[in-house]
């Protein structure tokens, strides 16, 4: 499976954008791009998902490179309730399986 | 709607003991997974059901552990003999079938399983 990397952690002031970045150098022409993050005692929760366009829903945005090797999940205002651990997969077309990583911890101050 | 429902929420036993966790997907979904959360080793999928039929089961740790789908709307996860390595937060996750492909994954709030 080709793996991505991400910060362990990032900070941010509430009502500021915050851009999480992730790296998979490896990604194939096949790999779509997922992001799903984890509230604190919940289970993980889907955020969005793309394969070579920037994609926008009304969680996020996701901004992919020209040659797909680094991608960033955009929250445009962040709230006390962004804090939460978002992980960066890559999926192939060809597999039902997600694999989580470590993620990137987003702290959120007030 | 109702999501991902799992039971127990919490559950305490000695270990040796049989311990056995519950799904009920969302209705209408087609595959259900169950994963496994841990801090040492982070989130891990154990095996996943496409319509009732286990599909993947190469991440079930042992012959301890066991996963069964009877039908649509229920899933269970057993260990036996349970061991104090199993405590960790046991999620499942259900999603709808697409482009013969799961979508994405809805998961539950997950079973708090210690064992001691």
């Amino acid at each position: 499976d080709a793996k991505t990397t991400q910060p362990n952690s990032m900070e941010s002031n509430e009502e500021e954008p915050v851009h999480l970045p992730c790296n998979h150098s490896t990604i194939s022409g096949t790999d779509y791009i997922h992001w799903y993050r984890q509230l604190p005692s919940q289970g993980p929760e889907y955020v969005i998902h793309g394969l070579t366009s920037n994609v926008n829903n009304r969680m996020a945005s996701l901004a992919i490179a020209e040659d797909r090797k680094s991608s960033t999940l955009i929250l445009h205002r962040a709230t006390l309730r962004d804090a939460a651990v978002y992980y960066c997969i890559l999926r192939s077309y060809n597999t039902d399986k997600l694999i989580f990583g470590t993620g990137t911890r987003l702290q959120v101050f007030p | 709607d109702a999501g991902v429902i799992q039971s127990p929420r919490h559950e305490v036993t000695e270990m040796g003991q049989e311990v056995t966790l519950r799904c009920k997907p969302i209705s209408g979904h087609d595959y259900l997974f169950w994963y496994r959360q841990t801090m040492m080793r982070g989130l891990e999928l154990l095996i996943y059901f496409n319509n009732n039929v286990p599909i993947d089961d190469s991440g079930m740790p042992e012959d301890r552990f066991s996963a069964k789908m009877p039908n649509a709307s229920f899933s269970t996860l057993k260990i036996q003999p349970s061991e104090p390595r199993d405590s960790a937060v046991y999620f499942c996750a259900s999603s709808r079938q697409t482009g013969g492909l799961a979508k994405s994954q809805h998961f539950g709030d997950g079973t708090r399983l210690s064992i001691l």
